[in-house]
């Protein structure tokens, strides 16, 4: 079964604390992976798309790297602006590409 | 430009009542999609719309209806809705050409947020 898997669900960090979220998955045939940004009341914002192992992008202070089976999200000294959920998703590449989504990384950054 | 724009931003119903959730885009996107999204659980795909014309189920289409009106925008319909179609709904828009990787990328509308009594 496709499946995404996002881990830990909830990170407390201190402001300047560098820390990594990180994303799992077993899907039959990986098209792209995504990173999006969500704050309460709102929609996901799109960060980040990864399509091969090895690819990095970066973005302020974040920055996502894609492996076979994992995708880290780095947050490099967080401010308290960051704290957000953090979700991952994988696109496969198997009929209409499905977008399959994790349940996301609640992170808070305390000043 | 204004993206993906969702209206209402919020609704009640009582069990049994009909009604529609408009979603509209102004990036020329070619597929646009309607998701939930519960507590604990990630993002469920509800309808997909590939190209202005056509429409068809995600993982979760029971209850709901769809249509999409043009190439701007695609509406989701809940005929007689339950308690458990209490939610919040995103729609989505993604340019998606062929051979072209970079236009998969989703976008999302604000959301709906629905409470069905």
């Amino acid at each position: 079964e496709d499946q995404v898997t996002q881990s830990p669900e909830a990170l407390r960090l201190q402001e300047g604390e560098s820390s990594s979220l990180n994303c799992s998955y077993t899907v039959s045939g990986l098209r792209g992976l995504f990173w999006y940004r969500q704050d309460p009341g709102k929609g996901p914002e799109f960060l980040f798309t990864l399509y091969s192992a090895g690819e990095e992008k970066e973005k302020e202070r974040l920055k996502a790297t894609l492996t076979k089976k994992e995708s880290f999200l780095h947050i490099t000294a967080p401010k308290p602006e960051d704290s957000a959920t953090y979700l991952c998703a994988v696109l496969m590449n198997t009929g209409f590409q499905k977008l399959v989504f994790g349940t996301g990384t609640r992170l808070l950054v305390s000043p | 430009n204004a993206g993906v724009t969702q209206t209402p931003k919020f609704q009640v119903l009582k069990t049994g009542q009909s009604m529609t959730l408009q979603c509209a885009q102004d990036m020329n996107h070619n597929s646009m999609y309607w998701y939930r999204q519960d507590p604990g659980m990630g993002l469920r795909l509800i309808y997909y719309s590939a190209s202005e014309g056509t429409t068809d189920k995600g993982e979760v289409p029971n209850g709901y209806n769809v249509s999409r009106l043009n190439k701007r925008e695609f509406s989701l319909r809940l005929e007689s809705a339950a308690p458990s179609q209490t939610s919040v709904y995103f729609c989505a828009s993604s340019e998606r050409s062929a051979g072209r990787p970079s236009t998969d990328t989703q976008y999302f509308g604000p959301g709906t947020r629905l409470t069905v009594l």
